[in-house]
């Protein structure tokens, strides 16, 4: 199985901050017949389902604010919020979606300081 | 528009079963496969496995390979998860999400969950 470690567990920050989060993946996510990354970062708040943000690392979902970029390529992968906003605050995975089993990180909490 | 409307919320005994449902409305029910996700209180997310609706073709996490059981209803475009066995360990939040049908797809709706308390 595709372990995906994720790093900080928590960030705490002020709105109007740059944060950076990580995500390391035990294998290369990238498929080699089309060079595609398949990694995506999902968000989630209290009480709420996940929503996914990014896929193919660096594609945001439509709807989602450009305040948000994915990057990284084979086992190293990052999601940059550009300024916080209040309703950044979440819980934040990443998944491996090249093989199954389709796996997911810990999270990284972003609080507010 | 797209929506996953999964059943509420379950109490159920140690070593009982449990069927939950996740209805599917405003796409072709067959054109993607179901995906359902476990959450336990404070923790992170578990893939459980999936069902091509088309087909009835499931794939489980080697995990959940004797825990749950997949079957889809396409006449009322309802996916439903059974779980067996159940004990405490079992009591979480599972999701339903929708996924295209192949690697590269990603998760792009999900319901809202249904709650499963495991108690005596």
């Amino acid at each position: 199985d595709i372990v995906m470690t994720q790093s900080p567990s928590s960030l705490s920050v002020s709105a109007g901050e740059k944060v950076t989060m990580s995500c390391k993946s035990s294998q290369s996510l990238l498929n080699s017949g089309n060079q595609k990354n398949y990694l995506a970062w999902y968000q989630q708040k209290p009480g709420q389902p996940p929503k996914l943000l990014i896929y193919g690392a660096s594609t945001r979902e439509s709807g989602v604010p450009d305040r948000f970029t994915g990057s990284g390529s084979g086992t190293d992968f990052t999601l940059t919020i550009s300024s916080v906003q209040a309703e950044d605050l979440a819980v934040y995975y990443c998944q491996n979606d090249h093989s199954y089993p389709l796996t997911f990180g810990a999270g990284t909490k972003l609080e507010l300081k | 528009q797209v929506q996953l409307q999964q059943s509420g919320a379950e109490l159920a005994k140690p070593g009982a079963s449990v069927k939950m449902s996740c209805k599917a409305s405003g796409y072709t029910f067959t054109s993607y496969w179901m995906h359902w996700v476990k959450q336990r209180p404070g923790q992170g997310l578990e893939w459980i496995g999936y069902i091509n609706p088309s087909t009835g073709y499931t794939e489980y996490n080697q995990k959940f390979k004797d825990k749950a059981t997949l079957t889809a209803d396409k006449s009322s475009s309802t996916a439903y998860m059974q779980l067996s066995s159940l004990t405490s360990e079992d009591s979480a939040v599972y999701y339903c999400a929708r996924r295209g049908t192949g690697l590269g797809s990603y998760f792009d709706y999900w319901g809202q969950g249904t709650t499963l308390t495991v108690s005596s």
